[in-house]
């Protein structure tokens, strides 16, 4: 149980574009979900978290307006690059959870390149 | 603010031997605390948590952790590693978000090389 899906696994774009990335909770109801982005050889550094239907809460330093994040339902949340450069080439995570004290389940990333 | 230390960034061990891997926070109070692995190119698997209770933990795949307030230390365990136990490890603490949720910040991994 707790599963928990990325889409896509790894997607490559040219600079300028904005990309979707989508994270599903397929056997749970997520009242939250977390998004994490980890640079090579390093830590999961959290950008943002949200619950659904509310906005979402980001770290500082993250830029919301170039990250946005929809959670439109217990079981979807969807992260968009928007304008994305190469210094946004990343493993995006998410994660996810149904309530409080609970444990997070995590996705399996998204490699995502801009040339 | 929540911290998580791990301080070796690259432990090698033989298949069979056992395996410590250190890890140390600080936090004001009584902390959450998990271990996760990753495999390469992957998500984290949750290997087991601290909330309270007893301060020896068991997890999944034979690992264990234990909790010692004195020392703020977390750190994971495991009698006799395989070679796929080879993957990244994470610790983290976790602190109660605005929604209710832990909000994990992560140490900087240990990755385990395994040699047979």
């Amino acid at each position: 149980g707790a599963v928990v899906s990325q889409h896509p696994s790894w997607v490559i774009c040219k600079s300028g574009t904005s990309v979707k990335i989508e994270c599903r909770s397929l056997d749970f109801q997520a009242t939250t979900m977390f998004w994490y982005r980890q640079f090579p050889k390093q830590s999961l550094m959290l950008m943002a978290t949200s619950n659904e239907g509310s906005k979402a809460t980001y770290e500082q330093g993250v830029e919301k307006d170039k990250f946005l994040i929809n959670h439109a339902s217990l079981t979807l949340s969807t992260l968009t690059v928007t304008s994305a450069h190469p210094e946004d080439s990343s493993f995006y995570i998410c994660s996810a959870s149904w309530g409080k004290t609970q444990p997070q389940h995590f996705g399996d990333g998204t490699r995502l390149s801009i040339l | 603010a929540q911290s998580v230390t791990q301080p070796d960034i690259h432990i090698t061990v033989s298949e069979g031997a056992s395996l410590e891997l250190r890890c140390n926070y600080s936090y004001g109070a009584t902390p959450y605390l998990f271990w996760y692995v990753q495999s390469p190119g992957q998500g984290l698997q949750l290997l087991l948590k601290y909330f309270s209770g007893d301060t020896l933990v068991q997890g999944i795949k034979g690992f264990e952790a234990e909790f010692k307030r004195s020392q703020s230390s977390f750190n994971l365990r495991k009698p006799s590693v395989h070679w796929s136990d080879a993957a990244e490890y994470f610790c983290a603490v976790g602190l109660i978000s605005n929604f209710g949720n832990e909000k994990l910040t992560f140490g900087t991994g240990t990755r385990l090389t395994i040699i047979p």
